[in-house]
């Protein structure tokens, strides 16, 4: 099992560019998160799909948008990339409240 | 407002010193508290899910405690491969979403 994949590990961008950052599990697990963490600020939930065919906000989720493609994918687009969106991003997965597993990280730099 | 803190925000320990590290919370309803170890460059490894106060768990030399207002992390005989940094972070009200705090880094000098 390769657990949680996501794709690309780095990636630069000039303001008002957009990407798309994928995440894909293989664990089974019903709920999946983006996250994104900066300096001194500890992980913070983006969007969040709790099963397939939902997706909610969380804290932060001015500037991006997802998209739950089946249960194994779920991907997090910048429509127009920001500074300020400089971060590194991970996608974690869940079977309902139980412990979440991470993905390795999308290293994202803006200009 | 949920809120968890950590503490310290960086500690250095000599190998063999055992510690602890903290990990405070106010949120209402609390369905679990985790504790996760991310190594740098990586993402956040999962150790523990802590749900009731008095629940204690353990794995080599790590064991997790909770009460009803905080969790410790007792670390037993540091080596240095348990150097990273340490997040606590809670699960609460009807959420499945967790909510972290800022992390321990952990530094075991040989």
């Amino acid at each position: 099992n390769a657990g949680v994949t996501q794709t690309p590990k780095f990636q630069v961008l000039k303001t008002g560019q957009s990407m798309t950052l994928q995440c894909a599990q293989d664990m089974n697990h019903n709920s999946m998160y983006w996250y994104r963490q900066d300096p001194g600020m500890g992980l913070r939930l983006i969007y969040y799909s709790a099963s397939e065919g939902t997706t909610d906000k969380g804290e932060v989720p001015n500037g991006y948008n997802v998209s739950r493609l089946n249960k194994r994918e779920f991907s997090l687009r910048l429509e127009s990339a920001a500074p300020s969106q400089t971060s590194v991003y991970f996608c974690a997965s869940s079977f309902y409240y139980n412990e979440q597993f991470f993905g390795p990280g999308t290293r994202l730099t803006v200009l | 407002e949920d809120q968890v803190t950590q503490s310290p925000e960086a500690l250095r320990l000599q190998e063999g010193e055992s510690s602890s590290l903290n990990c405070s919370y106010t949120v209402s309803g609390l369905r679990g508290l985790f504790w996760y170890r991310q190594d740098p460059g990586k993402g956040p490894e999962f150790l523990f899910t802590l749900y009731s106060a008095g629940e204690e768990k353990e794995k080599e030399r790590l064991k997790a405690t909770l009460t009803k207002k905080e969790s410790f992390l007792h670390i037993t005989a540091p080596k240095p491969e348990d150097s990273a940094t340490y997040l606590c972070a809670v699960q609460a009200g009807g959420a499945n979403n967790l909510f972290f705090g800022t992390g321990t880094r952990l530094t075991v000098i040989p």
